[in-house]
């Protein structure tokens, strides 16, 4: 079956802990994204990708690190030097530029903790 | 200014009723694409429905219609006959495409539905 897995689906994270966060797609979607959802509220963007080592920031990505080095695979760290990191993290992929209609699917999230 | 408001924080429905919900967004780009999303309790993001600014019919998938307003910049999203395996958070979205940031979705805040059987 084709689709997104982020693994691991819980992560506790130490203070002052470097942290990654697998995302893997077999769609064959060039575009990857990544997004932080916090209680009550929408999806931020934190970094996203349009083709393999390549990748921009978004609106939240001060705190965190993408790669890009596989179509497949985008991982996102959460470094140490983000101070709120207690979300749940959200991968998406989408097939690439299609204009507006381009879709955006997501895999089923990982919840960070910190300890 | 929000660019997706869903003024609904929580909305409730009887099994096998319609339920509105409310999205209105703001832009000034001429070309763009609003979605709605389901997302239930275990966390995964569910893409329902799609429509373009320029599509002239409003969109619908099995049970799910998009009420599109243009003019009043709103992009409801209709649900028929509903079932309890609705009960999830509904987010509306919105994909801009020009100012470079075409590759983005910005999303509103979302709306609670519960089913009642």
């Amino acid at each position: 079956d084709g689709g997104i897995t982020q693994s691991p689906k819980y992560l506790f994270r130490k203070e002052g802990q470097n942290v990654t966060l697998s995302c893997e797609q077999n769609l064959n979607h060039d575009a990857m994204y990544w997004y932080r959802q916090d209680p009550g509220q929408g999806l931020r963007l934190i970094y996203y990708s349009q083709i393999v080592n390549d990748f921009q920031k978004g609106d939240i990505a001060e705190g965190y690190s993408v790669s890009r080095e596989k179509k497949e695979s985008f991982p996102l760290t959460v470094t140490s030097a983000q101070k709120n990191p207690t979300a749940f993290y959200l991968c998406a992929s989408s097939i690439g530029p299609q204009g507006r209609r381009e879709t955006q699917y997501f895999g089923p999230g990982t919840r960070l903790l910190v300890l | 200014a929000q660019k997706i408001t869903q003024t609904q924080p929580g909305m409730f429905v009887q099994e096998k009723e319609a339920v509105t919900l409310d999205c209105t967004y703001d832009t000034s780009d001429p070309s763009y694409g609003l979605f709605w999303y389901k997302q239930p309790s275990s966390g995964e993001m569910i893409f329902l429905i799609y429509q373009g600014s320029y599509d002239q019919q409003n969109a619908t998938e099995g049970r799910y219609s998009l009420n599109f307003q243009k003019a009043r910049k709103s992009a409801n999203l209709v649900i028929s006959a509903s079932q309890l395996g609705d009960s999830a958070m509904y987010f509306c979205a919105m994909r801009e495409i020009s100012g470079g940031s075409n590759y983005k979705l910005t999303f509103g805040k979302g709306t609670l539905l519960t089913v009642n059987p």
